[in-house]
């Protein structure tokens, strides 16, 4: 069984402060991976992709990824309120192309004002 | 771009009838769509996998005669359960990931809330 691995948490982190979420897979072979943000009762909205070793940076956000370990994780600046969400870690399996994604359970974050 | 709209977004209804849930992309092409589900809490499963024109590729556990899905244009897809029941209750969501880009991003649909009672 291929999966994605989550803390679920709750991870509380103060305003202001980085948040750091972390993630593990199984499939070595995946070559796809991807961050979304859940809200309650809405459907996931993309923050981030990445694709090769290392750091991926889009505004206070910074996505890592390391195929050796099998781990990507998602930095958040400068958190803030609204950041307060689920973060789902997702990967394609390898064999790729029109695979859809496996999710990780979700980590849910608390951003305390 | 890369909007992706689900109709209806709610929907209750009576055990034992068939509901459909539509999957449009509204601004780009969508060789492939995706159907999840997500129960209360749960993260989302993949259910199956649509190609426009083709059969669509389900998820071991999932029952291809009770989802039935269509994927006629390269801009819908539709999700049918058949003869629901309440354990269909769920969240069910539809992302779209067009032929033009390189990557494998998918973009997800706002989700349809399914009661069945």
């Amino acid at each position: 069984q291929k999966e994605v691995e989550q803390n679920s948490g709750p991870l509380s982190v103060p305003e202001g402060a980085i948040a750091s979420l972390n993630c593990t897979y199984s499939d070595r072979g995946s070559q796809s991976f991807f961050w979304y943000r859940q809200y309650s009762g809405k459907s996931p909205e993309l923050i981030m992709s990445i694709y090769s070793n290392g750091d991926k940076e889009d505004g206070r956000f910074t996505a890592q990824l390391n195929k050796a370990s099998q781990y990507v994780s998602l930095l958040i600046r400068d958190s803030q309120p609204s950041d307060s969400a689920t973060y789902l870690c997702a990967a394609t399996l390898s064999g790729g192309g029109a695979d859809g994604l496996t999710f990780g359970k979700g980590t849910h974050l608390i951003i305390q004002p | 771009g890369a909007v992706v709209s689900q109709h209806p977004s709610w929907v209750i209804c009576k055990s034992g009838t068939s509901v459909k849930i539509e999957c449009r992309s509204l601004d780009f092409q969508a060789t492939t769509m995706f159907w999840y589900r997500q129960f209360p809490k749960q993260s989302l499963m993949l259910m199956a996998t649509s190609n426009e024109g083709s059969k669509a590729t389900y998820e071991q556990g999932v029952e291809k005669d009770k989802f039935l899905i269509n994927h006629a244009s390269l801009t819908l897809s539709t999700l049918t359960v058949t003869s629901a029941h309440p354990e269909d209750s769920s969240f069910y969501i539809c992302s779209a990931r067009g032929d033009s880009s390189n990557t494998d991003t998918q973009y997800f649909g706002p989700g349809t809330r399914l009661t069945v009672l």
